[in-house]
């Protein structure tokens, strides 16, 4: 099956520093990217949805500033947590749609803690 | 806002017995999918059933769905150890969003 990439898988940041994390589909073309954030024991939220060559699209209560999305080639969407906090501090998960049938794939996530 | 809800949250068996969990919609959809997560890690997706399917199997996984309850069960038959995992349901909302439930944490005693 198709295989999207994370990196980095986890990472430990100072508070007040940016980091950012990589989607990559392997072996197939995505037009369509969706980032997801996942506390611990709890379900995943959708944050963003991110489309190649064009803005991300943010959900309710989800700070754009915030959570910087690129989307600068078909196959990867990028995902900058600007001025980490700790309560940034989660397990981010992205998703990547398979053109042309839309089937979607996961990453195995990247966990973020911040100091 | 999650719009799913599982129950059990959590479910520990023995191996070889079966496993059964529930989740509930609120809003007509076109499919529900199932996921599983191992600990720490992504999700791989285990079953879609389309909204006029009522069943579905897939190996040692049974999918059923119950449109006018909006509910829908998933069955792992004879557990394995590797089977220890969260499970979650997820419906769309529009253009591939997925609306993921809260899950059910699947322990197999061995």
């Amino acid at each position: 099956g198709a295989v999207v990439s994370q990196h980095p898988s986890w990472v430990i940041c100072k508070s007040g520093t940016s980091v950012k994390i990589e989607c990559r589909s392997l072996d197939f073309q995505a037009t369509t990217m969706f980032w997801y954030r996942q506390f611990p024991k709890q379900s995943l939220m959708l944050m963003a949805t991110s489309n190649e060559g064009s803005k991300a699209t943010y959900e309710q209560g989800v700070e754009k500033d915030k959570f910087l999305i690129n989307h600068a080639s078909l196959t990867l969407s990028t995902l900058t947590v600007t001025s980490a906090h700790p309560e940034d501090s989660s397990f981010y998960i992205c998703s990547a749609s398979q053109e042309p049938t839309g089937e979607l794939f996961f990453g195995e996530g990247s966990r973020l803690t911040v100091l | 806002s999650q719009q799913g809800e599982e129950d059990p949250q959590a479910l520990s068996i023995q191996e070889g017995e079966n496993a059964t969990m529930n989740c509930s919609y609120k809003t007509s959809i076109n499919n529900l999918q199932w996921y599983r997560q191992n600990s720490g890690r992504g999700l791989v997706h285990l079953i879609l059933i389309r909204s006029n399917e009522r069943e579905k199997h897939s190996g040692r996984l049974r999918v059923t769905l119950d449109t006018s309850k909006k509910s829908s069960s998933l069955l792992i038959t004879a557990s394995r150890a590797a089977d220890t995992a969260s499970y979650f349901c997820a419906t769309e909302r529009g253009a591939q969003k997925l609306v993921f439930g809260q899950g059910t944490r699947l322990t197999i005693n061995p």
